[in-house]
């Protein structure tokens, strides 16, 4: 049984330019959410998916946004990249609230 | 504004010594309490959900209360390992389905 799968796992963009990151839940799991974790911080929440619909989101500009497709995989986009947006953007699944189980992350750096 | 606590920040403890992490959260708003271990280069692993007051839980050596009304819970591991040294991180769980993550304590085990 595959657990959340992320790509890519490292990943080195230009200040304003745009990224698009990638999410496949675990098997059977319908809801999935992503994280930003900056270092030395714990992971802040950015948005979450349900039923292809954003159904909360965190305190992340418009630049934030992302997308669930009907198979539960979702992606995570942003725009204008900041230097301050290099961390690692965790995605994690769910079914029903009983309990989440993430990815690996994607590390992303902003040059 | 939400606010997930955790203390101590960083921990260096003994092989076979036993050690303690409190997590702080609000309140009100209570659906569950998460814990969560966190292994360099891996993903964070679910150790425990809490949604009962009173609740304890364990795993082997690792156990978990806690307390909603005073908003607190504790993790305790029994006999460190070397191998336990990872980030441990709770996450508070709203009744209306946002999850808030502490920023984690850093527990290294010294052989």
């Amino acid at each position: 049984d595959a657990g959340v799968t992320q790509s890519p796992t490292h990943l080195i963009k230009t200040r304003g330019q745009q990224v698009t990151l990638r999410c496949s839940p675990k098997s059977g799991h319908d809801t999935v959410s992503w994280y930003q974790q900056a270092l030395g911080q714990g992971p802040q929440f950015i948005f979450q998916y349900y039923e292809e619909e954003e159904r909360q989101r965190g305190n992340f500009p418009d630049r934030f946004s992302g997308h669930q497709f009907p198979n539960y995989s979702s992606e995570l986009n942003v725009n204008a990249l900041l230097l301050g947006d290099s961390a690692l953007y965790l995605c994690a699944s769910s079914l029903d609230r009983n309990g989440y189980t993430f990815g690996s992350g994607t590390r992303l750096t902003v040059v | 504004i939400l606010n997930v606590e955790q203390s101590p920040q960083s921990l260096h403890v003994q092989e076979g010594d036993s050690t303690n992490f409190t997590c702080s959260f609000p309140s009100s708003n209570f659906y569950a309490l998460h814990w969560y271990r966190w292994e360099t280069a891996k993903s964070p692993e679910a150790l425990f959900v809490m949604t009962l007051n009173g609740d304890e839980k364990k795993k082997g050596r690792i156990s978990a209360t806690l307390n909603t009304k005073e908003g607190y819970s504790y993790l305790y591991i029994k006999g460190s390992q070397p191998e336990d040294s990872a980030t441990y991180l709770c996450a508070f769980e709203t009744s209306y389905d946002k999850v808030i993550f502490g920023p984690g304590t850093s527990l290294s085990v010294i052989p």
